[in-house]
């Protein structure tokens, strides 16, 4: 299963875009790109996923690499309601989710 | 909106007990899973099934055993709760089979088991 590397923490400040980073460089040629996020106290909800091409949904947009080594979530004007911790999971054909400890995102006022 | 609720939000038990912790998803998914959550150690697998009647055993099976009689429902069993079982519990269904590229995974809010 490929692992994932991502910051431990990151500040944005509210109505800015933040950009959270995501280096999976072991990933294989059929593995996707998940997003998910941890809001305090609630269980994790899905973002975004993709697998080559660049992404975007009404929650957040996603940019991968070319060589597909790493990856980048863009959410566009965050909120205080953002704030939350994010988690980039590759998943492999055997279909399990394997959250690493994700980037704690803080959004300022 | 999918919708996968666990029956209770806290629970405290004591050790030795045995400890039912429910998941009712009402999305008709064929995949339901069932993920501790500690401080330090993110989200690990504990089991998952695929089909009624089914299951898999995930990365931490030990102390734990699972049932799902009906499709909706997918129950955890602590036979003889321990201390070291004390966590947040999450339950997560998903629409396709294993294989499927696009297998997101829906999760309930979450059960905080305190075992003393």
């Amino acid at each position: 299963d490929a692992k994932t590397t991502q910051p431990p923490s990151m500040d944005c400040a509210e109505g800015r875009a933040a950009n959270l980073p995501c280096n999976h460089s072991t990933i294989s040629g059929n593995e996707y790109v998940y997003w998910y996020r941890q809001i305090h106290s609630q269980g994790p909800q899905y973002i975004i996923h993709g697998l080559k091409n660049n992404e975007t949904n009404e929650m957040a947009s996603l940019i991968i690499t070319e060589d597909r080594k790493s990856s980048t979530l863009i959410l566009p004007h965050a909120t205080l309601r953002d704030t939350a911790v994010y988690y980039c999971i590759v998943r492999s054909q055997g279909g399990k989710l394997i959250f690493g400890q994700g980037t704690e995102l803080s959004v300022k006022p | 909106d999918v919708k996968v609720t666990q029956s209770s939000r806290y629970l405290v038990k004591r050790t030795g007990e045995k400890v039912f912790l429910e998941c009712v998803q009402d999305m008709d998914h064929e995949n339901m899973f069932w993920y501790r959550q500690d401080p330090g150690l993110g989200l690990r697998l504990i089991y998952f099934s695929y089909d009624v009647k089914m299951k898999e055993k995930g990365d931490i099976p030990e102390g734990y055993s699972v049932s799902r009689e009906k499709k909706e429902r997918f129950s955890l069993i602590l036979e003889s709760a321990s201390t070291n079982q004390t966590s947040m519990y999450l339950c997560a269904s998903s629409p396709t089979g294993l294989a499927g590229a696009k297998n997101i995974q829906y999760f309930g809010a979450g059960t905080r088991l305190s075992v003393l």
